[in-house]
């Protein structure tokens, strides 16, 4: 079964940082971009970053460019998005995902992970 | 930027649903897709490059459009079709934008 398990949420105080996990199975994870979205009642659904499969290749939305990075470790056939300098409006339930298809940029997400809960506030 | 319409939809089971998301500027079809997303749980893709109905998803399902107007249309509705509907344009690499999301509900 194709299956994507994140952690690492929690409640952390502004400025802090956490590191979310997601660990893939099911599929060949070296073989895909994966990606991070963040979703609140208040903004919906937002791209976060995402890392393709070439190495060094990632990207950014502008609201957390500078403050996150995202890497992966195919050994582990995880990816990780570290969060420094939090902010209160990064609170947030955050998604992994996959795109799609076989290394294809861009493609859509087709397998999502069941979510983990950020909460920024001191 | 993405805008959904209508942001309610009060349906029936056996209803047609039409959906509408519109951009502000041209997008390719071939970088815009369709999510469902129910209570408590993450977006399942149904629908990618505009028209195409992601492994899984039922024929009651289809996307359509080109430039700046797309739809996702479900022919007859299901109870477990209720759900909100988000509208996503991938082709301004390296941003992928959703829109607001479209809730249907029961009438």
């Amino acid at each position: 079964e194709v299956q994507l398990v994140e952690s690492g949420g929690g409640l952390v105080p502004p400025g802090g940082s956490l590191r979310l996990s997601c660990t893939a199975s099911g599929f060949t994870f070296s073989d895909f971009a994966m990606t991070w979205v963040r979703q609140t009642p208040e903004k919906g659904l937002e791209w976060v970053a995402a890392i393709r499969t070439t190495v060094g290749s990632t990207h950014f939305a502008d609201s957390v460019k500078g403050r996150f990075t995202i890497s992966r470790d195919n050994s582990k056939n995880t990816v990780y998005l570290q969060m420094n300098s939090l902010r209160a409006d990064d609170t947030a339930v955050y998604y992994c995902a996959k795109l799609q298809r076989l290394q294809i940029w861009p493609d859509a997400f087709d397998i999502w992970g069941q979510g983990t809960m950020v909460t920024v506030s001191s | 930027v993405l805008t959904q319409s209508p942001g309610t939809l009060s349906l029936s089971p056996g209803d047609r649903a039409t959906l509408s998301c519109r951009a502000s500027q041209r997008i390719s079809s071939a970088y815009f897709a369709w999510y469902q997303q129910k209570p408590g749980q993450a977006p399942r893709l149904l629908v990618y490059g505009a028209s195409n109905r992601a492994p899984g998803i039922p024929d009651r399902f289809s996307g359509s459009g080109s430039g700046t107007d797309f739809t996702l249309t479900i022919s007859r509705l299901e109870p477990e079709d209720f759900a909100v509907y988000y509208c996503q344009q991938y082709g301004s690499s390296p941003q992928f934008t959703f829109g607001p999301g479209t809730k249907v509900d029961f009438k």
